[in-house]
Order: C-alpha cells, then sequence, then structure tokens
C-alpha cells in the first residue's frame, strides 16, 4: 500500500505567489517524522524541511512551511514568493519503521513544480 | 568535502551481465541506503544498513545484493541486469537520529540495461 501520497503530478504557479504542494500519508506509528526534499533537473536530492510527529509547531525554512494536520494525516509544503529557481520536482518522505522493525525512509511519487515569469 | 560518493555516474550494460555500484561516505554515518528513481514513481528503497554488518531489504529488493563490511562502504550489486533495471541509482546516508536527520544522497548513478 502506498504510504506517502502526492496526488499532484504537476503544479504552475506565478512568480511571486505562494503555492501548497500536497502530501497525504498512512502510518500506525506513533512517531514518525516526514520530510521535503527537491529535485532540480540537476538530479541532486536536496532537503527542505522535516516535521516530527510529536512537534507541536509546523516547521518553517525560510521560504518553505510545512502545514501539518496530523488528524488528517497531512504534511503539505508551502512554498512563499515562488522563484524561478523554485522550479523543480519536490519529493515528500516519510521516516517510520519497515517490516524489520528498523526505520527508512519512504518517499511519494513527486510533484513537479513549474515557475512562471 | 566529499559527502556522498557514487560511481560510476552513467554505465550500459547489457541483459544479464552483472556489475556493481559503488558507494562510500566520510561522514561515519552508520545509516545507508540504495534508492531507485524510476518516473512517475518517485524514490523506492531497494536496501539499507543501519551499520556495518547489518543489511535489511527495502521496497524493491529483487535483483540486487548489498553487503556492509565497513561503515564506509555500502555496494549494490546487480548479479544479472535486466532492462527493468534501467533506472537511476541513488545512495544516501546518515547518522544515527531516530526519526530526525535528514539523508545525505550522492549525485546518482545512470543505469541502462539493453
Amino acid at each position: 500500500a502506498q504510504k506517502i501520497t502526492q496526488t499532484q503530478p504537476g503544479m504552475f504557479v506565478q512568480e511571486k505567489e505562494a503555492v501548497t504542494l500536497d502530501c497525504t500519508y498512512d502510518t500506525s506509528d506513533q512517531s514518525y517524522g516526514l520530510f521535503w526534499y527537491k529535485q532540480p533537473s540537476s538530479g541532486e536530492m536536496i532537503f527542505l524541511i522535516y516535521q516530527g510527529s510529536y512537534d507541536e509547531q509546523n516547521a518553517t525554512e525560510g521560504r518553505y512551511s510545512l502545514n501539518f494536520q496530523k488528524a488528517r494525516k497531512s504534511a503539505n509544503l508551502v512554498i512563499s514568493a515562488s522563484q524561478l529557481g523554485d522550479s523543480a520536482m519536490y519529493f515528500c518522505a516519510m521516516r517510520e519503521y519497515m517490516d524489520t522493525g528498523r526505520r527508512a525512509l519512504t518517499f511519494g511519487s513527486g510533484t513537479r513544480l513549474q515557475v512562471q515569469p | 568535502n566529499a559527502g556522498v560518493t557514487q560511481t560510476p555516474k552513467f554505465q550500459v550494460l547489457k541483459t544479464g551481465q552483472s556489475m556493481t555500484l559503488q558507494c562510500a561516505q566520510d561522514m561515519n554515518h552508520e545509516y545507508m541506503s540504495w534508492y531507485r528513481q524510476d518516473p512517475g514513481m518517485g524514490l523506492r528503497l531497494i536496501h539499507y544498513s543501519v551499520g556495518a554488518g547489518i543489511t535489511d531489504q527495502g521496497e524493491v529488493p529483487n535483483g540486487y545484493n548489498v553487503s556492509r563490511s565497513t561503515t564506509e562502504d555500502f555496494p549494490l550489486r546487480l548479479l544479472s541486469a535486466a532492462p527493468s533495471q534501467t533506472s537511476v541509482y541513488f545512495c544516501a546516508s546518515r547518522p544515527p537520529t531516530g526519526v530526525a536527520g535528514e539523508l545525505f544522497f550522492g549525485e546518482g548513478s545512470r543505469l541502462t540495461v539493453l
């Protein structure tokens, strides 16, 4: 079963506007971590932001914020004041216990964001 | 600042050939992992290791072998390559931090199996 779901294959946003990238997750664990990564066309994976399941405040990192709604099991990424350099693939990921009893990170299928001038 | 180093960056194989993707990190990270990235499917976990001598299967382990004899190295072996293994492979590591702590990724290895 899909643990991380990103329902938006592609998104467009105008430069300087805000955009929300959706992510829902499924887990029975009480302790887990949620991450967002950016992958520009050059291919590297860039860590953006982290939210722990017990964190009471939504995480923020500069223009990135994570809208964490635990009851809904959603962890949406909000990018404020979009820039052309934000055009990339964005992946939501969750660290949780695998069947082996050890934690690993599983990823969603990604959302391709294109920022238009 | 070497970080996570993957070699080779590009490789073309014929069906049935074997090869090893190398991954090394110099950050003394206990945790290392391999992912494959395919269009529309994001990154899928192949194998991971929480320390030397310990390896576990991820979501898509079939057709791949790993070993972890040292903290620094985590090679991924394809014993008999198949066209379905055409993909971009990423190695990633992190220190032991429970649920927190981001992964540090290598630059990726693009593998084509003909």
